[in-house]
């Protein structure tokens, strides 16, 4: 089982639509949350993170973390073509060690 | 542009064969981290160097190796290569090594090995 699960799509929705992509984990231990886009042939681009649980909303994204059900999703509200991507959710485990654990990613198209 | 740069953009090599991937760090970054991209596994972290020194080690082969010099510039050597080292490498930096709020990533380099 891997560490970090995550639905790799495609999911294809139309211009405006409410977007909500979504990994769970295995380890507990996780206390760093993060959300990358990557578009096709570039590098991952860090969207947003937040510790522990809770939500952190920044513009048209919301990011919630459920430590209790070992859940993080990312919200995206009136979606446009350019977002586009794979989307990677990540997390470590804080400390000295902050390697990033990946999930798969998510592939999103935005229909105009 | 992301401030860090990687070369080469793409290769291509034969099995059997070495080859040196380049990541030149955002200016002011210390940490540097190498990932591998690939298809079925995703992004898995290969190494982490600071300030010159080794600082973590995930999933890399012994047939890798990598280090960062004295002016923060890191190398990736990847020798006698097999079809499956064929992925994204990706090169990520942040400013200090403990950074647990993500890192920015280069473009990375596209290895092809026939």
């Amino acid at each position: 089982q891997k560490e970090v699960e995550q639905d790799p799509g495609p999911l294809s929705v139309p211009e405006g639509a409410i977007v909500s992509l979504n990994c769970t984990y295995s380890n507990s231990a996780f206390q760093y949350f993060m959300w990358y886009r990557q578009y096709s042939r570039k590098g991952p681009e860090l969207l947003m993170y937040t510790y522990s649980s809770g939500n952190k909303e920044d513009g048209r994204f919301t990011a919630q973390v459920d430590k209790s059900s070992k859940y993080i999703s990312l919200f995206i509200r009136d979606s446009q073509p350019s977002d586009s991507a794979t989307y990677l959710c990540a997390m470590s485990y804080g400390g000295a060690t902050n390697k990033l654990i990946f999930g798969t990613g998510t592939l999103l198209a935005v229909q105009p | 542009d992301s401030g860090v740069t990687q070369t080469p953009k793409h290769l291509i090599t034969a099995t059997g064969q070495r080859v040196t991937l380049r990541c030149s760090p955002r200016s002011g970054d210390l940490s540097v981290y190498w990932y591998q991209q690939s298809l079925d596994q995703g992004l898995q972290f290969l190494i982490q160097y600071y300030n010159g020194e080794e600082r973590a080690k995930g999933n890399i082969l012994e047939r890798f190796s990598a280090q960062q010099f004295p002016d923060l510039h890191s190398e990736l050597n990847l020798s006698s290569l097999e079809l499956g080292d064929s992925a994204l490498y990706f090169c990520a930096s942040s400013v200090i090594s403990t950074n647990n709020y993500g890192y920015t990533f280069g473009s990375g380099t596209r290895l092809t090995v026939v």
